[in-house]
């Protein structure tokens, strides 16, 4: 069965330090989302992207964050200096419609130090 | 504010024995929603999505129900088993067609 794949699956990095997250969607899939998980705590939304752009973002989703599909297959989330409470569980998610459930990757888990 | 709640003590139940989840919510008025099972540091999987017009969907030893009326939905795992153990998830789309999760209810299958 297709999956969405995450890479790294673990990543280490200083405060203030850039980071790239990278995933690959299911190849039919129209939709493609970013959530995160605080250790303990729920699953919150990031944002979404459908058509090369973003269509919903969460207040969370601040100016530190981008998106992109750069080539049709990856979808990244960049953080551009990372603080400590970036510190969390990092899942891209995909789905083919709308209304369709959310296929997730096993997430990248990110230690801002 | 719109809120999602799930009880955050851990169920723990006997094998064999049917475990019943619940997902609570308020200010929403939900086209459609959908449960997950979560497993530690790893991804939700979906499991099964029900409708506002559909009263219950099953899904060979799973069942949801959703009541529009009550704002609530029950989840239920005939036949419960060691490997059920995990964290299930209840997610709403409202208005947006965003799924929003709540916290997830612990599930411990005792053999």
């Amino acid at each position: 069965e297709p999956e969405v794949t995450q890479t790294p699956s673990h990543q280490v990095t200083q405060m203030g330090q850039e980071v790239i997250l990278r995933c690959v969607p299911i190849s039919n899939h129209l939709y493609f989302y970013w959530y995160r998980q605080i250790l303990g705590q729920k699953v919150e939304f990031l944002v979404s992207f459908y058509n090369n752009e973003i269509s919903e973002k969460s207040e969370i989703f601040d100016d530190q964050f981008s998106v992109e599909r750069p080539d049709g297959s990856n979808f990244t989330l960049k953080i551009r200096s990372t603080k400590l409470e970036d510190s969390a569980m990092y899942f891209c998610a995909s789905s083919v419609g709308q209304e369709s459930p959310l296929h997730f990757g096993n997430g990248t888990r990110l230690t801002v130090t | 504010s719109q809120k999602i709640e799930q009880n955050s003590e851990a169920l723990n139940i006997q094998e064999g024995k049917t475990a019943t989840l619940t997902c609570n919510y308020t200010n929403y008025s939900p086209a459609y929603l959908q449960w997950y099972r979560q497993d530690p540091g790893r991804g939700p999987v979906f499991l099964l999505l029900i409708r506002e017009n559909e009263k219950e969907k099953r899904k060979e030893r799973l069942k949801v129900t959703f009541d529009t009326t009550l704002k609530q939905s029950l989840f239920h795992i005939t036949a419960s088993q060691p490997a059920d153990s995990a964290t299930y998830l209840c997610a709403l789309r409202g208005g947006s067609y965003i799924p929003t999760f709540g916290r997830g209810t612990s599930l411990i299958v005792h053999p």
